[in-house]
């Protein structure tokens, strides 16, 4: 089993829809990260947590939420979806700050219309 | 804030070529720099990465220097196989940052 887990792997929905993408870790890693991919501009960071109580903003978050849920689950919604939203979504975690190592899911794919 | 430029894909060798996937960065301070490769249908993975000026990272036969005059860290890799094909990312990471990803590069391996 994947130690970095998402579901679903692919999505469908339509324009104004609520969507949860979940992610689940077994790693016992504090850090836990969603990005999104997009062809041409590599990852861009969405929301970060180092624990239960500490959320961040990363660098494109207008039009996501996050809630971690505990140690091992870090939740993305996307409150009213967008065609824009279309993309690849990635969860990741990491150990600390010192590494640098991320160690990533296979990705939710998600299609808006 | 910081940034990363790679060398436009796709890159498409024939099977036992020489791999040269060029990345330069801007950054802050003195970054690691790494390299992630993301298989097809998988998420990306460390390949690679270098902590300090001179130093070179290597796996899987890849390999990359850090030099730091330059601000680059090329991927190389003598004799590529099928199995490489994927897309790779060149990324440099502050500590108490977050990190950079470049664009990525797709590569294609022709058997």
């Amino acid at each position: 089993d994947a130690d970095v887990t998402q579901t679903p792997r692919n999505r469908i929905t339509k324009t104004g829809k609520r969507i949860m993408l979940e992610c689940s870790q077994t790693k016992g890693h504090d850090r836990m990260y969603w990005y999104r991919q997009d062809p041409g501009l590599g990852l861009r960071l969405i929301y970060y947590s180092f624990d239960v109580k500490d959320i961040n903003k990363g660098e494109i978050s207008d039009g996501y939420s996050v809630s971690r849920q505990a140690q091992a689950k870090f939740s993305l919604s996307l409150e009213s979806a967008i065609p824009n939203q279309t993309a690849l979504y990635f969860c990741a975690t990491s150990v600390t700050a010192n590494t640098g190592e991320l160690f990533f899911g296979e990705g939710s794919r998600l299609t808006v219309l | 804030g910081d940034s990363v430029t790679q060398m436009e894909g796709p890159v498409t060798l024939s099977e036992e070529a020489f791999l040269t996937i060029n990345c330069t960065y801007t950054a802050t301070g003195y970054p690691s720099l790494f390299w992630y490769v993301q298989y097809p249908g998988e998420g990306l993975q460390l390949l690679l990465k270098a902590t300090k000026a001179d130093d070179k990272g290597s796996n899987k036969g890849f390999e990359a220097t850090y030099r730091k005059e330059t601000t680059s860290f090329h991927l190389e890799k003598g004799s590529v196989q099928v199995s490489d094909s994927a897309v790779y990312f060149c990324a440099p990471y502050n500590y108490g940052q977050n990190f950079v990803f470049g664009p990525g590069t797709r590569l294609s391996v022709l058997p």
